[in-house]
């Protein structure tokens, strides 16, 4: 039982190019969340989805963007890559909603130069 | 939407010693209160959770608080231990916002 697995673990992206970065969990959890981490600045939320097939923004969605085209798989995409979207990223799920528990995955690290 | 504020931003305290944490929230509608702790280089993992008809929750060493009234909540440590030290999160949620909302985080330190 992996719970949430996220990849990759580390990317170095140049500015302007694009990725995709893949959570996966076996769980069997509807909802699914994709945070950025950044010093000083705790967990934000990018997006967020409550089951397969949707999708929803969070607090800081711009520059991002998200599918949930099978219930264990969370894609969030970086089109045009920024620094300032250097950042550790986490995905988390939780089974019934948010006032259960959220598993986290073991994040992204991401520095885009 | 949902905001959530934590302090202090960094605490240290000698081992044995308690260390509280507080957070408050700026909706009354939120429902569900988790702890999460974040080792260094690790992933954030649920400690505790307090869920609003519930004004006080403990599990061994630690403890968590709610005031409803006040929107605030509190996390306590009591004997504190080396493995203590990690960064400690706050969050608030609430069901019909389908958003868990977290504080900016509390670096705990635990001294020899």
């Amino acid at each position: 039982n992996a719970g949430v697995t996220q990849t990759p673990k580390f990317r170095v992206l140049k500015t302007g190019q694009s990725m995709t970065l893949l959570c996966a969990q076996d769980m069997n959890h509807e909802y699914m969340y994709w945070y950025r981490q950044d010093p000083g600045m705790g967990l934000r939320l990018i997006h967020y989805s409550v089951g397969e097939g949707t999708t929803a923004k969070g607090e800081v969605p711009d520059g991002y963007n998200v599918s949930r085209l099978k219930k264990q798989n969370f894609l969030l995409g970086l089109e045009s890559a920024a620094p300032s979207q250097t950042s550790v990223y986490f995905c988390a799920s939780s089974y019934v909603g948010v006032t259960t528990e959220a598993f986290f995955g073991q994040g992204t690290r991401l520095t885009v130069v | 939407g949902e905001n959530v504020e934590q302090h202090p931003s960094t605490l240290s305290v000698q081992e044995g010693d308690s260390a509280v944490i507080k957070c408050t929230y700026s909706d009354s509608a939120s429902n569900y209160f988790p702890w999460y702790k974040q080792e260094l280089g690790k992933r954030p993992q649920l400690i505790i959770d307090i869920r609003s008809n519930v004004g006080e929750k403990k599990d061994q060493r630690i403890a968590v608080t709610l005031n409803k009234t006040a929107k605030h909540f509190s996390l306590h440590i009591t004997e504190t231990q080396p493995e203590d030290s990690a960064v400690y999160f706050c969050a608030a949620s609430m069901r019909r916002d389908d958003k868990i909302i977290f504080g900016k985080g509390t670096r705990l330190h635990i001294l020899p």
